[in-house]
Parts: C-alpha cells; structure tokens; sequence
C-alpha cells in the first residue's frame, strides 16, 4: 500500500494562473516533506521541502502548504510558467536528512502559454 | 560542476547476466541512495548508505547489492538481472541535513 499518494496524475493549467498540486501521506511517522519537479531525460530536481513544525515554506514562486491533521500536502506555483511543464513528485522522511524517502506516483503538470 | 554521475545511461541485457550500473558524486556528501522509478508508483528506494562501509535496505531491495567502499561512489549491482527488473535506476546524494537529494539522470535497464 504506498504511503504517500499523489491522487491527480496530471494538470493542466494556463499561463500565469496558480497550479495546485496535492499530496496525501498515511504514515504519521513522517515529518519531513519534500517536492521534486522532474523533466525528461532528467533525474528530479529537489524544489522545495517543509519540515513538520511549519505549515507553510515559501520560495519564491513556490508555496508548500501542510496540514499534519489532514496528512495532507499541497505545492502551489504562482504564477505558472511554461518552463514550470514537468512531473511533480511529493516525498516524506521520518529524519530531516531524507535519507528514507518515500515518493508519491507524480503529477504531470502542462503549462499552456 | 557539483553533480551525480551514473553510467550507463542505458543498458540492454540478458535475464541472468550480472550487471553494475556505476554513480559517482563530486560533492562530497556523506548520503547516497538508489531509487528505481516505475510508471504510476513513482520513485521506490532499493539501498541507501549514511557513510563509507554502512549502508542499509531500502523499500525493494530483493536482487540488489549495493556496495559504498568510498565516501564518492556507490555502485548498484544486479547479480542475476530478471525482466522485472526493467526499470529506470536513479541514483542521489545528500548532505546531513535539511537538504534535499541531487540525483543523477537516470538509467534505464531493460532485461529481456
């Protein structure tokens, strides 16, 4: 049974406008999260994380929401850009270090111009 | 350039024919993970390692081996490759803490 589940396998969303991609978790072990955007040919890139003592971190024009009583994450991207096109991956970890990270299946996200 | 190198990027083999896929790190990170990535359950981990000589299971670690004899590399190693093992390989490193993985580009293996 996967842990950590990302529920929307794709979005679409208009340039400019804010995309929201959501994230559940089951084990309440976890206290450390993380999203990793991948393109082709590439391995994924670490974007952002949120410890769970926090229930927002921001960089820029991304914004990771966590509510640890809903196990639920969020990553918004405001405003989209179509460089932003590529599949998103939620992890979680039990230690800051990542060392066991436990991915989500991904969200395909297109970014029309 | 601070980056994760795996070789090769793809590989064609026979069921039953050992294989090591190779990564190497220039970061000097004390992390290193293997991740294999399959359609629909994103990227599960085989073995990981917290240093030199200490490295531990991972979510699918059955017909793997990892060996981690420098602070840099951390070779993955299939003894007897079988077709489920078809798959793309993602090798990463990590500082200590509140870092996220770098991860090389990927290998995808196909045993047939």
């Amino acid at each position: 049974d996967q842990q950590v589940k990302q529920n929307s396998p794709s979005l679409s969303v208009q340039e400019g406008r804010i995309s929201i991609l959501n994230c559940d978790y089951t084990n309440s072990m976890f206290d450390y999260f993380l999203w990793y955007k991948k393109y082709p040919a590439e391995g994924p890139t670490f974007l952002i994380s949120i410890s769970s003592i926090k229930d927002k971190n921001e960089d820029g024009r991304f914004t990771v929401f966590l509510n640890k009583s809903a196990k639920h994450l969020s990553l918004h991207i405001v405003p989209s850009q179509p460089g932003d096109s590529a599949v998103y991956f939620c992890a979680a970890s039990g230690d800051a270090a990542g060392n066991k990270l436990t991915f989500g299946g991904g969200t395909r996200v297109l970014v029309k111009p | 350039e601070a980056q994760v190198t795996q070789n090769p990027r793809y590989l064609i083999t026979v069921t039953g024919k050992k294989l090591t896929v190779t990564c190497s790190q220039n970061m000097n990170h004390e992390y290193m993970s293997w991740y294999r990535q399959d359609p629909g359950l994103g990227l599960r981990q085989i073995y990981y390692s917290m240093n030199v000589e200490v490295t531990d299971k991972g979510d699918v670690p059955e017909g793997y081996k990892v060996s981690r004899k420098e602070k840099r590399n951390f070779p993955l190693i299939l003894e007897s490759p079988s077709p489920n093992q078809t798959s793309l390989y993602f090798c990463a490193s990590s500082l200590t803490e509140n870092y996220g993985y770098t991860f090389g580009s990927g290998t995808r293996l196909t045993v047939v």
